[in-house]
């Protein structure tokens, strides 16, 4: 088993509408959460990270984070044509700094115009 | 605001060659991280540096060797490449005030071997 799978996807949406990623983790251990952002053939960016149980917004972005169940969700709020692009979920096992992540595959998200 | 600098951005190399890949951190940044990402793949941990010593290992192969400088850049050296190893290598850095996993990705080298 994957230590961080994204299962889902590739995800359509018209634009506007409300786009949900999900994610889930099997590392018990595991204390932060991010979602990347990933053009084709470009460097991943960091959209939101999570640390602790609960929502976390910031724009049109919330990240969902529930640690009990392993999961970590992104809703994109009015999504846009320019938010088309792959979303990676990543995990770190510790909360000091300089920490490798753990990656998903990755969901394709299409925004349709 | 400086980012982080990989050189170079494409390279092509044939089978049994050596490369060397470049990263020049963001100023100040005192760890850095190499990844690789293969086509339609997620991004694999390869091995990272905190103050010019190995900090952290992950599936790199033993064909390839690491090492961080001086001057806080590091260079990733390939041998007896394969075509396997046809993937894009991301840098990143981060200091100790970021916060975990907050680190910032250079633009990338992708490397095709033929």
């Amino acid at each position: 088993q994957k230590e961080v799978e994204q299962n889902s996807g590739p995800l359509s949406v018209p634009e506007g509408a409300i786009a949900s990623l999900n994610c889930t983790y099997s590392d018990r251990g595991s204390q932060s959460f991010f979602w990347y952002r990933q053009y084709s053939g470009k460097s991943p960016e960091l959209i939101m990270s999570i640390y602790s149980n609960g929502d976390k917004e910031d724009g049109r972005f919330t990240a969902q984070l529930n640690k009990a169940s392993q999961y970590v969700s992104l809703l994109i709020r009015d999504s846009q044509p320019s938010d088309s692009a792959t979303y990676l979920c990543a995990v770190s096992g510790v909360t000091g700094a300089n920490s490798k992540l753990t990656f998903g595959k990755g969901i394709t998200l299409s925004v349709r115009p | 605001a400086a980012g982080v600098i990989q050189s170079p951005r494409h390279l092509i190399k044939e089978k049994r060659e050596t490369a060397t890949l470049k990263c020049y951190p963001i100023p100040r940044h005192d760890t850095v991280y190499w990844y690789q990402q293969g086509p339609g793949q997620d991004p694999q941990f390869l091995i990272s540096f905190y103050e010019k010593m190995q900090s952290d290992k992950g599936s790199i192969p033993d064909r390839f060797s690491a090492q961080q400088f001086s001057d806080y850049h590091s260079e990733l050296n390939m041998s007896s490449l394969e075509l396997g190893d046809s993937a894009l290598y991301f840098c990143a850095s981060s200091s100790p005030s970021q916060p975990v996993g907050g680190y910032t990705f250079g633009s990338g080298t992708r490397l095709t071997v033929v």
